[in-house]
């Protein structure tokens, strides 16, 4: 079974404060993506890694996949009142037919 | 260009009756697979389709059932509903049939569905 393990599940934060929450799993995926999710809406893609080693950058967010592939964290910097929600990471092997998504951490970013 | 669609957005039912959840992809999209959101948890994978064929089920009972179009929309049935299948059903499409790939899905807003 993939299981994606999210860490940590809940978080609360002033703002301008940076954090980190991460995505584990014993297993090795071909592709990555995290998502954040607002109440009543489906997951919007943040973005999407496939290589080990991998940074990416979104404006304040910074993304990694790990060198093995099987894991990854989200690292926000200087975080803001709209970066409040669910950050959700799912991977995927290729050809499985199937993605898992971890169960989020929940982020609020208080003024 | 427009997203994901799926329709209706909130429904309500019984203990036993059927339902029939509409989605329709990104155009170009050939892919969609659905989720099942419990409140407090991830998406669960339910099943993907890639040009009008299964490509992936999830650990689901046999009530639940979905097609995929000619155009690519897609249907989720769910027949026999219990209460445990009160959730926010998502569909997500993508350009490749491989989730594995670098081509992302992009989701819809969901369905929320509740039993009674």
């Amino acid at each position: 079974t993939q299981l994606l393990e999210q860490s940590p599940q809940f978080l609360s934060i002033q703002e301008g404060e940076n954090l980190t929450v991460y995505c584990n799993s014993s297993s090795v995926f071909s592709s990555l993506q995290w998502y954040r999710q607002e109440p009543g809406e489906g997951p919007v893609l943040l973005v999407t890694v496939v290589t080990g080693g991998e940074v990416k950058k979104l404006k304040r967010l910074t993304f990694q996949f790990g060198d093995a592939r099987k894991d990854s964290s989200l690292h926000i910097t200087a975080a803001q009142p709209g970066d409040t929600g669910l950050y959700l990471c799912a991977g995927a092997k290729t050809n499985a037919g199937k993605s898992t998504f971890g169960d989020g951490t929940t982020l609020t970013v208080k003024p | 260009d427009a997203g994901v669609t799926q329709s209706p957005t909130h429904l309500i039912k019984t203990r036993g009756q059927q339902v029939t959840l509409r989605c329709s992809p990104i155009s170009g999209h050939k892919s969609v697979s659905w989720y099942q959101q419990v409140l407090g948890q991830g998406p669960q994978f339910i099943f993907q389709y890639y040009e009008k064929e299964e490509r992936g089920r999830g650990n689901f009972p046999d009530r639940f059932s979905a097609r995929q179009f000619p155009n690519y929309s897609s249907e989720l049935n769910v027949n026999a509903l219990l209460l445990g299948d009160s959730a926010l059903y998502l569909c997500a499409s993508s350009l490749s049939g491989d989730l594995g790939s670098n081509q992302p899905q992009h989701f819809g807003d969901g369905t929320r569905l509740s039993i009674l």
